[in-house]
Formats: C-alpha cells, sequence, structure tokens
C-alpha cells in the first residue's frame, strides 16, 4: 500500500528538542523530494522544509531556519524533521507529504499527520 | 517569499451552485506551478489541481483550474455535499513553498 506514515509527536517544554519520523510504503521513495508541512490548531497549512530526492538540496522556512533540520535516509524509506529550540507557535499537526519530483513538485500522498504541543 | 492571497474567506452555497475560488499571488508563478488541494475536518489535505489547470487521478470533472502569471481560478460547476470543505492553493514555483490562508465553502 502507497502510504506516509508520521510519528513522534507528543508534548514539550519550550526550549526542547522533538525529532520527527515519516516512514514511506509502496513506491520508490529516493526517487522523489520530501516535504514537512504544518498545521496549527484551527488554522491553514504552512510550508516547513523540503528535501531534494539525493539530500543534495534543502530549503526551510523562515519561521523554522536555524531550529529545525530535515533530512532522509533512503536505505531506510524515511524522512526526518529534527526541531530544536521548540516554541509555542510551533504547536501543531505535522504532516509528510511526498512531492512529484527529484526536487519540486505539487505534492500527490500525504500522511496523516502527527501532534506537536509545545506547551510548560 | 511569494505571498498568495485567496478570497473569499468563506463562500456560503448551496447543493449545485457554482463556486468560483480566486489565488492571487504577489509575483508571477514560474511555469504556472500552481496547486489546489482540497481538506475537511479531520483528514489530510488531497490534491485536485496541478500545473494551474490539470486535474489529478480520480477527481471529478466538476472540479477545473485556471489562471497564470499572478491570478488563478479553482471553479466548482455544480457543487456535490462532499465538497462542502476548505480548499487551499499552492505555488510550488520558488522556495519557500507557500499556501494560501484558504477558503472555506460553506452549506448555505
Amino acid at each position: 500500500e502507497v502510504q506516509l506514515v508520521e510519528s513522534g509527536g507528543g508534548l514539550v517544554q519550550p526550549g526542547r528538542s522533538l525529532r520527527l519520523s515519516c516512514a514511506a510504503s509502496g513506491f520508490t521513495f529516493d526517487d522523489y523530494a520530501m516535504h514537512w508541512v504544518r498545521q496549527a490548531p484551527g488554522k491553514g497549512l504552512e510550508w516547513v522544509s523540503g528535501i531534494s530526492w539525493n539530500s543534495g538540496s534543502i530549503g526551510y522556512a523562515d519561521s523554522v531556519k536555524g531550529r529545525f533540520t530535515i533530512s532522509r535516509d533512503n536505505a531506510k524509506n524515511s524522512l526526518y524533521l529534527q526541531m530544536n529550540s521548540l516554541r509555542a507557535e510551533d504547536t501543531a499537526l505535522y504532516y509528510c507529504a511526498k512531492a512529484t519530483g527529484y526536487s519540486s513538485g505539487w505534492y500527490n500522498l500525504w500522511g496523516r499527520g502527527t501532534l506537536v504541543t509545545v506547551s510548560s | 517569499e511569494i505571498v498568495l492571497t485567496q478570497s473569499p474567506g468563506t463562500l456560503s452555497l448551496s447543493p449545485g451552485e457554482i463556486a468560483t475560488l480566486s489565488c492571487r499571488a504577489s509575483q508571477s508563478v514560474s511555469s504556472s506551478y500552481l496547486a489546489w488541494y482540497q481538506q475537511k475536518p479531520g483528514q489530510a489535505p488531497r490534491l485536485l489541481i496541478y500545473g494551474a489547470s490539470s486535474r489529478a487521478t480520480g477527481i471529478p470533472d466538476r472540479f477545473s483550474g485556471s489562471g497564470s502569471g499572478t491570478d488563478f481560478t479553482l471553479t466548482i460547476s455544480r457543487l456535490e455535499p462532499e465538497d462542502f470543505a476548505v480548499y487551499y492553493c499552492q505555488q510550488y514555483g520558488s522556495s519557500p513553498w507557500t499556501f494560501g490562508q484558504g477558503t472555506k465553502v460553506e452549506i448555505k
């Protein structure tokens, strides 16, 4: 089955770290760019970060630059998001999304998301 | 950064009516790299349109996209009960990728 499954979310205190994972199955993972998109409670979608098929091209939203690090392990069909120095405004449902090209493209597959809550 | 502004914020319509959603970009979207997604409560977004006007696999032909440059439109020709949801446009032509703030299509 073609799917993305996120994990690693939870309740974390401000200033602490969390690592999200996204397990891909049912397609050739290393043929596609992968992205993280988040959605704060009751709000719209916000692009967070993206990584090309071979990790050669990486981008971040200004809101997370310097605090979050995206990575992938093609041998494990997995995408990661290391989140440091977390803030209350990082509270959101984090989606993993598959792009349609090696480095870009629209999203034709989404996971169900993992919830991150930053609170003391 | 390309800012996408969607209008209206909320569209109140009845089943069978036509829905016209607008997405305006702060600068030209290269190669019409614009997509539309539908999101229902508790669900992940679903791709409807890519390349401004190409329907994704399995999307009914009552959904159509048009536009280029800075002005794009999603049209739902005859609203079905399952079409009441929130719709987002997204540009993927230049980093950072950006989304519009969404248009909610609600039942009148």
